[in-house]
């Protein structure tokens, strides 16, 4: 089973301001790396796929990049509607994984 | 407009069963394959089961192989999750989601919970 490691767990950021998230794959994925956007009480919402292709409708602001064993998700000037928690998911073997989840508050 | 509804959940005791099922619109249902992925309370997200859109390739996590069994019926446009041997541990939201070409999920229900206990 592939590992996702996610850091940090917590990242307090001001409106505004650049938000940079990571994610770490225990043995290589290729590109075969999702992030989701999950807000409470909320279902997971794709943002991007392909470790760096946009989801349909997603603000630009959304950028994500890496291949291999590591991932960043950088969301470029946070938005009130951007704080919730970010996942990363390998689909390059089953099972597929998660990491465990950054919060991104405010500051 | 693209609809995935959860269903079957509730409150059941450990050692017994629960059917899940998933109603799915709005797309060409078998040409996606669909899993089930779940949320234990205040906790991260957990890949449960897959699905290939024709049931010829199914998938487990280790943590419910054995326990659980996936299904799907095309002609219904729905997704199954049969659970057996339920432990606490099992207490989640257990949402189902559809993937294309390539196993990221999208889209997503809105989850049904599941919630074990005597």
């Amino acid at each position: 089973e592939i590992v996702m490691t996610q850091s940090p767990a917590t990242l307090s950021v001001s409106p505004g301001e650049r938000a940079t998230l990571s994610c770490r794959a225990s043995q290589s994925v290729s590109s075969n790396l999702a992030w989701y956007q999950q807000k409470p009480g909320q279902a997971p919402r794709l943002l991007i796929y392909g470790a760096s292709t946009r989801a349909t409708g997603i603000p630009a602001r959304f950028s994500g990049s890496g291949s291999g064993t590591e991932f960043t998700l950088t969301i470029s000037s946070l938005q009130s509607e951007d704080f919730a928690v970010y996942y990363c998911q390998q689909y390059n073997n089953w099972p597929l994984t998660f990491g465990q989840g950054t919060k991104v508050e405010i500051k | 407009e693209v609809q995935l509804v959860e269903s079957g959940g509730g409150l059941v005791q450990p050692g017994r069963s629960l059917r899940l099922s998933c109603a799915a619109s709005g797309f060409t249902f078998d040409d996606y394959a669909m899993h089930w992925v779940r949320q234990a309370p205040g906790k991260g997200l957990e890949w449960v089961s897959g699905i290939s859109w024709n049931s010829g390739s199914i998938g487990y996590a280790d943590s419910v192989k054995g326990r659980f069994t996936i299904s799907r019926d095309n002609a219904k446009n729905s997704l199954y999750l049969q659970m057996n041997s339920l432990r606490a541990e099992d207490t989640a939201l257990y949402y189902c989601a559809a993937t294309t070409k390539q196993d990221w999920f999208d889209p997503w229900g809105q989850g049904t919970l599941v919630t074990v206990s005597s």
